[in-house]
């Protein structure tokens, strides 16, 4: 299994509700992301977990709330968002070990806030 | 902080060009660079990666050339097919935090 797989596809939410999205991997790794995309814009780090503990996160409001329960799952659990967190949520992993640093990403989440 | 700057932000060519993206980065400390492929609405696909010591990587009609102490990177892609057209990003890996600081990417239109 060669694959990062992102759930749901597409999601959308009123301001106040509380969904998760969820990452899964079974290649080993021990790194995992989160990056939101918005449209026509790059990707940018929200979180980084390796070997199940945060290890970065970038000043993300507190309504994006991460959880690592095992090596292989990785989720994002939502609360009372806004209509401007709306975007392509996207999650990554990367095996442990040097020298490699590649990530492998999902498909994503699209997330639409109303 | 890491900036990437990817130029042109955009490119329509014929089938069958040759052609060359670019990518600059303002911190030479990185631990390697990927360039990513991304169709639009769709997650983002790997391409090629260059570690930090080496110079270039190719892979099929792609090749990718790293130049640390300039902080550039060229993506060249021999013999464009419409199958080609997506949005191509680079990113830097930072040495101490392990994390992809991306580009604005370049759209990428061949036509047929």
């Amino acid at each position: 299994d060669t694959e990062v797989t992102q759930t749901p596809k597409h999601l959308v939410m009123g301001m106040t509700n509380k969904k998760s999205l969820k990452c899964e991997q079974h290649m080993g790794h021990r790194a995992m992301y989160w990056y939101k995309q918005k449209a026509k814009k790059p990707p940018e780090l929200m979180f980084v977990y390796s070997y199940e503990k945060l290890s970065i996160n970038e000043s993300v409001p507190s309504r994006f709330s991460p959880e690592c329960p095992n090596s292989s799952l990785l989720n994002l659990h939502l609360h009372a968002l806004q209509p401007e967190d709306s975007a392509l949520y996207l999650c990554a992993s990367s095996p442990p070990g040097v020298p490699t640093g590649e990530l492998f990403f999902g498909e994503g989440s699209r997330l639409t806030v109303l | 902080k890491q900036e990437v700057t990817q130029i042109p932000a955009a490119l329509s060519v014929p089938e069958g060009e040759n052609l060359v993206l670019n990518c600059s980065f303002t911190d030479s400390a990185i631990y390697n660079l990927q360039w990513f492929r991304q169709d639009p609405g769709k997650g983002l696909t790997s391409l090629l990666l260059i570690q930090s010591s080496q110079r270039e990587q190719t892979s099929g009609r792609l090749n990718a050339s790293l130049d640390k102490s300039s902080g550039r990177s060229t993506l060249y892609i021999a013999a464009s097919q419409p199958g080609d057209s997506a949005t191509y990003l680079c990113a830097a890996m930072d040495t101490g935090r392990r994390a992809l600081t991306f580009g604005s990417g370049t759209r990428l239109q061949v036509q047929p």
